[in-house]
C-alpha cells in the first residue's frame, strides 16, 4: 500500500475557472476527509465521507465547492468559478473507521488562482 | 465551539536538547482525543502522538511525550534528544468520535533545530 495519493500536486488556474482534484485513499479505509490549509495556518475541515456517503460538510464551505466519492473509493473535490481566496493547499486524509481514528494524509494539492 | 490554540509561532532548539511545544484547547465535551501532527517542509502530515481524554496517563512514543492536563485544557508536546529530522511544523489537533473525528487544528509551531 502506497498511502494516500492526491492529484494533481499543483494547479494554477485563472479566476473564474473550474478545477477538480482527486484523492485516492488507502484501500481499506472507509472514512475520507478533505481539509484546506492556507499559508501559516492549520488545516480547516471541509467535508467528510463514510464510504460513498457525504455525512458532513463545513458551514464554511461555499456552494461553489462540491465533493463526491463514488463507490466509496477515490474522491473528487471540485471548485467552480474559482476566486483568489480559494488559493490554498487542499489536503485529503483517510482512516479505517470507528475505533481507529488515526487519519493518514496525502501530500496535498496546492491551488493557485491568478 | 471547540478551538485549539498554539501560542508559539516558532521555537528553536539545539540538536540533542529537549523542547516543549504548547497547546491549549477549549471544549465542553468530556470524551475526546488530542493529537500532535508533524508537517515537514513540502511533505505530508504525519501523526506524532495521540492522547485519549479518558486516559490519565500521558502518552509517549519514543522521544515524544505529552503533558496532558485535562482540567487546564492543556496538551503540550515534549521532544527529547532533538534531531535535525525533527525540524517541521507541528500542529495540535482535537477530535471526537461523536463528530466523526473531523479534526480542529491549531495554527502550528515551526520547530527549528540548530546543529
Amino acid at each position: 500500500d502506497t498511502g494516500v495519493s492526491q492529484n494533481p500536486r499543483h494547479k494554477i488556474t485563472k479566476r473564474g475557472q473550474n478545477v477538480t482534484f482527486r484523492c485516492d485513499p488507502i484501500s481499506e479505509h472507509n472514512r475520507l476527509y478533505w481539509y484546506r490549509q492556507t499559508l501559516g495556518q492549520g488545516p480547516e475541515f471541509l467535508t467528510y465521507f463514510q464510504n460513498e456517503a457525504q455525512l458532513e460538510k463545513s458551514r464554511l464551505l461555499s456552494d461553489r465547492f462540491s465533493a463526491e466519492r463514488p463507490k466509496g473509493s477515490f474522491s473528487t473535490l471540485e471548485i467552480q468559478r474559482t476566486e483568489q481566496g480559494d488559493s490554498a493547499m487542499y489536503l485529503c486524509a483517510s482512516s479505517l473507521g470507528r475505533g481507529t481514528y488515526e487519519q493518514y494524509f496525502g501530500p496535498g494539492t496546492r491551488l493557485t488562482v491568478t | 465551539a471547540q478551538t485549539v490554540t498554539q501560542s508559539q509561532p516558532e521555537m528553536s532548539v539545539q540538536e540533542a536538547e529537549t523542547v516543549t511545544l504548547s497547546c491549549t484547547y477549549d471544549t465542553s465535551e468530556s470524551d475526546y482525543y488530542l493529537f500532535w501532527y508533524k508537517q515537514p517542509p513540502s511533505r505530508q502530515m504525519i501523526l506524532v502522538i495521540r492522547q485519549e481524554a479518558y486516559k490519565q496517563q500521558n502518552a509517549t512514543e519514543n522521544r515524544f511525550s505529552v503533558n496532558f492536563q485535562k482540567a487546564a485544557k492543556s496538551f503540550s508536546l515534549k521532544i527529547s534528544d532533538s534531531q535535525l529530522g525533527d525540524a517541521a511544523m507541528y500542529f495540535c489537533a482535537y477530535g471526537r468520535d461523536s463528530n466523526n473525528y473531523q479534526l480542529i487544528w491549531g495554527a502550528g509551531t515551526k520547530l527549528i533545530i540548530k546543529p
